[in-house]
């Protein structure tokens, strides 16, 4: 079975621009959650959808948005973008519809914003 | 204010002893704690889960201990290998059933060969 897939791996980005970020839950997977991950901050939940539908959102600003399309997989947007935001991104998927699963990571989308 | 805990500085140990890492919370009830590993530049990955009402588990050469009078967990790596260097996360749900893992901000293992 295929892993989280996530896509870009990479990207550089300026300030003020916005970047779309996507994700690739395991098969059969329909809870996809995002974290940030920073050096001084350690990882930081975003969102996490089941079945198209935002159950929870962490204390991030309104420029980080996300949603979940009807196949699971996922995209994350960041509008008007700071030097703040370089990070890694994470996707993270599980099967269970409740909560207290092991959560199944990608490796990521490292953002750099210059 | 909630707050999850690791040791910040790295530990390092000699191959063949046993690691311990220290996950200490304060201001949660959590349903269940998590660790996960990871590696530079690489995702988490799930190692093991122990539920509130499970003192110990463990798992091959893995052994999680859970203390919710304490608020603590102990994650312990016995035979280590150079191959077990790595960072170790711990993570825990805030017993709300929300769907949101709290992260530590990992500590650090090196093992000597």
């Amino acid at each position: 079975k295929a892993g989280v897939t996530q896509t870009p791996r990479y990207l550089i980005k300026t300030r003020g621009q916005q970047v779309t970020l996507s994700c690739s839950p395991i098969s059969g997977h329909r809870s996809v959650s995002w974290y940030q991950q920073t050096p001084g901050q350690g990882l930081q939940f975003l969102f996490e959808y089941f079945s198209e539908t935002q159950r929870n959102k962490g204390n991030f600003p309104g420029r980080f948005s996300g949603r979940q399309f009807s196949n699971s997989r996922s995209e994350m947007n960041v509008s008007t973008l700071e030097l703040g935001d370089s990070a890694l991104y994470l996707c993270a998927s599980t099967p269970l519809q409740g909560a207290g699963g092991e959560l199944f990571f990608g490796e990521g989308s490292r953002l750099t914003v210059l | 204010s909630q707050k999850i805990e690791q040791n910040s500085e790295a530990l390092n140990i000699q191959e063949g002893k046993t690691a311990t890492l220290t996950c200490n919370y304060t201001n949660y009830s959590p349903a269940y704690l998590q660790w996960y590993r990871q590696d530079p530049g690489r995702g988490p990955v799930f190692l093991l889960l122990i539920r509130e009402n499970e003192k110990e588990k463990r798992k091959e050469r893995l052994k999680v201990t859970f203390d919710t009078t304490l608020k603590q967990s102990l994650f312990h790596i016995t035979a280590s290998q150079p191959a077990d260097s790595a960072t170790y996360l711990c993570a825990l749900d805030r017993g709300d059933s929300s769907y949101k893992l709290i992260f530590g901000s990992g500590t650090r293992l090196l093992v000597r060969p």
